[in-house]
């Protein structure tokens, strides 16, 4: 199975901050990654598909990306929003079974 | 708007079983559209479970499962199943279902229902 890690497992940052969470895989993926937030009680909602395809109605602010290596990609916040304190998951499309990083737990400073 | 709604959760004792079902409205495509299966265990992150291609041709499932549950759908009315076998424990969870536009790697989890808790536990 192909693994996921994240870093950090949670981090603290204020209003209008630029938040960077990473994801890297166990084995090359290519491009195959994509993000989903989730807010307490809440279902997840995609984000970012392909490592870097913005999902329809997300607000531009959020950016994805690969290193090219095909293991390491990243996930960014240009300036987080109120709305934005959440935790942040990655996930591999590249084979099954589908895996998901442990998650980035995204806390008010 | 699509909507995805879950249901059949709930209290189970180890080795029962529990069919859950994932009624999809708003979603003119749901023919043409791959399905999954993703759970999550109180307080834990989020598990891949099963996938059915929109005709039937595929399916998939974690080895957790594997044996156990079983995926499947019917086209006429729109719903999405997961008849779930000699339930364990660990198999304790939110259970959503999920739409996937993609295909092959292309594949994320674009619609989510709102999940149905199944608790395994004597």
């Amino acid at each position: 199975d192909i693994q996921m890690t994240q870093s950090p497992s949670s981090l603290s940052a204020s209003v209008g901050d630029r938040v960077t969470i990473t994801c890297r895989a166990s084995q090359s993926i290519a491009n195959y990654l994509n993000w989903y937030q989730q807010k307490p009680g809440k279902a997840p909602r995609l984000l970012i598909y392909a490592a870097s395809s913005l999902q329809t109605g997300v607000p531009s602010r959020f950016t994805g990306s690969g290193s090219g290596s095909g293991t390491d990609f990243a996930l960014t916040i240009s300036s987080l929003q109120p709305e934005d304190f959440a935790t942040y998951f990655c996930q591999q499309s590249y084979t099954t079974p589908l895996t998901f990083g442990h998650g980035t737990k995204v806390e008010v400073k | 708007q699509v909507q995805l709604v879950e249901s059949g959760g709930g209290v189970v004792q180890p080795g029962g079983s529990l069919r859950l079902s994932c009624a999809v409205s708003g979603f003119s495509d749901f023919r043409n559209t791959d399905m999954h299966w993703v759970r999550q265990a109180p307080g834990k992150g989020l598990e891949w479970v099963a996938f059915l291609r929109y005709d039937g041709s595929d399916r998939d499932s974690a080895d957790s499962v594997m044996g156990r549950f079983a995926i499947s759908r019917d086209t006429s009315d729109n719903t999405l199943y997961l008849e779930m076998n000699s339930l364990r424990p660990e198999d304790t969870a939110v259970y959503y279902c999920v739409t996937d536009p993609g295909t092959g790697y292309n594949s994320r989890f674009d619609n989510w229902g709102q999940g149905t808790l199944v608790t395994v536990s004597s």
